[in-house]
């Protein structure tokens, strides 16, 4: 079974400089999807950005990027310019290619923005 | 185009009663997902519907929760009786049916439930 880990339960930054959140996840298969998920305060969990594990190319949404490392199974999110909106709770997420289409969640990173 | 909706956003229940979850997808969104978070844990899936079809149940914990979807459109999830360890927030998603390197799964706001 595919499992995702969050390890920092809690990141801070200062508005406007760059933050790095972590995440790690374990499978056997080759073709799979990760995905950034954001959940601001008492509002609807929204996808940030996602990675087609196929493709080699980070992908990136304006100010937020992943670095995507398949061999390490490492899938990190930066946001660059942080902004007060960006305080929110973050969730990694992997889903398989084949078959089931349900999403794997790590634990979540709590993200505050120091103004 | 209105968001996934659930309903109550709110419930504090007793041990032992039953709660009825309610979860109206954005219209036309062919899958329809369960998922929970029980409190500083990952969310975990529940269930996976497409249409009014059961596709996927792995992850009932119980046989005390019931997940129905009326002619495939708005999806209920009843836990009878309820637990202590049913707390949690419970989180619905929706997307459209196609193939699954397009799909992004779009979420309701979630129920957030407290057995007492």
């Amino acid at each position: 079974a595919q499992t995702v880990t969050q390890s920092q339960p809690e990141m801070s930054v200062q508005e406007a400089e760059t933050v790095t959140l972590s995440c790690t996840y374990d499978t056997s298969e080759s073709d799979y999807y990760l995905f950034w998920y954001k959940q601001p305060p008492s509002r609807q969990m929204i996808l940030v950005i996602r990675q087609e594990a196929y493709k080699q190319q980070n992908a990136t949404e304006n100010r937020f990027s992943v670095n995507f490392q398949k061999a390490a199974k490492s899938f990190s999110l930066k946001i660059s310019d942080s902004q007060l909106g960006d305080a929110a709770m973050y969730f990694c997420a992997y889903r398989s290619a084949q078959g089931a289409q349900k999403l794997v969640f790590g634990q979540g990173t709590r993200l505050t923005i120091n103004p | 185009e209105a968001g996934v909706t659930q309903f109550p956003s709110h419930s504090v229940i007793e041990k032992g009663q039953t709660v009825t979850l309610r979860c109206d997808p954005i219209s036309g969104h062919d899958n329809l997902y369960w998922y929970r978070r029980v409190m500083g844990k990952e969310i975990k899936f529940l269930l996976h519907f497409v249409k009014e079809s059961k596709q996927d149940e792995s992850g009932m914990p119980n046989n005390r929760f019931l997940a129905e979807r009326t002619g495939g459109t708005y999806s209920t999830l009843k836990v009878q009786p309820a637990e202590l360890e049913d707390s949690g927030v419970y989180f619905c998603a929706s997307s459209r049916f196609g193939t699954a390197r397009r799909e992004t799964q779009y979420f309701g706001p979630g129920t957030r439930l407290l057995v007492l």
